[in-house]
């Protein structure tokens, strides 16, 4: 089956600084990501929708300058969480999706300090 | 605005009980529902996908069902094993194409 991959997979970091995770579609082309942030005890809320070669949908209430989304190739979308502070602290989740379905990574941890 | 719900939040049974998970959802014009399982600290494991003309799918121990016009959805565990503890998620596509919606969750512990 089609296999995304996430890096890092946990990453820790200082307040203030910036921080970027990779979301790749490893055997199919994926012209459309989506980003998801869970909290603990909660679901999975859409952050944005990123589709290759244009800029980032983002759901109400996200800031799209505070968390940078890049889907530059059709196998590749990044997300950087700049100036990051304690309660950005969550865990990030990608999807990819070919002509059907969405496929899910699995996820990296973020503890900003 | 889609909602989903998920009930019970928490689970715990013994081993060998067959359960019930619960899914409901607020406009019942999806496109399809679909099962997942997450484990502590990982990631989305698929489960079962029904599409909206679908009324149920069947893997293994595991059988969901769909009721479109009672905007709900149960997902069925035969002869629950320790294994099976997880959280079980309940999401549905509104269009082809867009986000999954999630619920909460539902948090499973069966016991041996």
């Amino acid at each position: 089956g089609a296999v995304v991959s996430q890096h890092p997979s946990w990453v820790i970091c200082k307040s203030g600084t910036s921080v970027k995770i990779e979301c790749r579609s490893l055997d199919f082309q994926a012209t459309t990501m989506f980003w998801y942030r869970q909290f603990p005890k909660q679901s999975l809320m859409l952050m944005a929708t990123s589709n290759e070669g244009s800029k980032a949908t983002y759901e109400q209430g996200v800031e799209k300058d505070k968390f940078l989304i890049n889907h530059a190739s059709l196998t590749l979308s990044t997300l950087t969480v700049t100036s990051a502070h304690p309660e950005d602290s969550s865990f990030y989740i990608c999807s990819a999706r070919d002509s059907y379905t969405q496929y899910f990574g699995p996820g990296t941890r973020l503890t900003v300090l | 605005k889609q909602e989903v719900t998920q009930i019970p939040a928490a689970l715990s049974v013994p081993e060998g009980e067959n359960l019930v998970l619960n899914c409901s959802f607020t406009d019942s014009a999806i496109y399809n529902l679909q099962w997942f399982r997450q484990d502590p600290g990982k990631g989305l494991t698929s489960l079962l996908l029904i599409q909206s003309s679908q009324r149920e799918q069947t893997s293994g121990r595991l059988n969901a069902s769909l009721d479109k016009s009672s905007g709900r959805s149960t997902l069925y565990i035969a002869a629950s094993q320790p294994g099976d503890s997880a959280t079980y998620l309940c999401a549905l596509h509104n269009q082809a194409g867009t986000a999954l919606i999630f619920g909460k969750g539902t948090t499973l512990s069966v016991s041996s």
